[in-house]
């Protein structure tokens, strides 16, 4: 049981909007950034989006993030094959004192 | 290029100990915190431990507490985990990840490939 709560799948066509929830608590969202990391079939996470709505240098602006009091969300517009993914959601937690993880998504793209 | 190359896992029994290394190139070690994070097979990603650049703070999930140790040489570019008293959960491919900030507390910006850790009689 994950301290925050992803949905186990999404998915979509090619071209489409699809977005990711991430549900925590005032004590970890409600209080701190969420960041987002993909990782690809077989391969190591890729930090996505942190700070909440940050891209780093080299991410698509079709990914997007967003938070509000304590939940998050991505957005992948334009969706393409290669976003097929697993997709996590974490944020630092102040009561346990770790960071903490959701359980992930998987991505399908139709 | 930016780079870290875990190392050290393997086949364990149970009750026994490993030490997993992690060694970091292409950025200046001692500037960041570092993290371990794993994966046991076909599961979630889970924060073992974190520590920051000086070493000054550590930090450990409940699950590991009391029988993992982190601690890095900055002098050698390298991260450890110091694992006893492993047990069958602890299965996992384990993960090296560096910090974005000195502190630790921002996000994981590069990772490792993983070194697999299987505790089994």
């Amino acid at each position: 049981q994950s301290v925050l709560t992803q949905p186990p799948s999404a998915s979509g066509t090619p071209g489409q909007r699809v977005t990711i929830s991430c549900s925590g608590s005032s004590s970890n969202i409600g209080s701190n950034y969420v960041y987002w990391y993909q990782q690809l079939p077989g391969t190591a996470p890729k930090l996505l989006i942190y700070r909440n709505n940050q891209r780093p240098s080299g991410v698509p602006d079709r990914f997007s993030g967003s938070k509000s009091g304590t939940s998050a969300s991505l957005a992948i517009s334009g969706l393409r094959s290669e976003d097929e993914a697993d997709y996590y959601c974490a944020a630092w937690d102040d009561s346990l004192r770790v960071w903490v993880f959701g359980g992930g998504t998987k991505l399908t793209v139709l | 290029e930016v780079q870290l190359v875990e190392s050290g896992g393997g086949l364990v029994q149970p009750g026994r100990s490993l030490r997993l290394s992690c060694a970091a190139s292409g950025f200046t070690f001692d500037d960041y915190a570092m993290h371990w994070v794993r994966q046991a097979p076909g599961k979630g990603l889970e924060w073992v431990s974190g520590i920051s650049w000086n070493s000054g703070s550590t930090g450990y999930a409940d699950s590991v507490k009391g029988r993992f140790t982190i601690s890095r040489d900055n002098a050698k570019n390298s991260l450890y985990l110091q694992m006893n008293s492993l047990r069958a959960e602890d299965t996992a491919l384990y993960y090296c990840a560096k910090d974005r900030l000195d502190s630790g507390f921002d996000a994981f910006d590069i990772w490792g490939q993983g070194t697999m850790v299987t505790v089994s009689s």
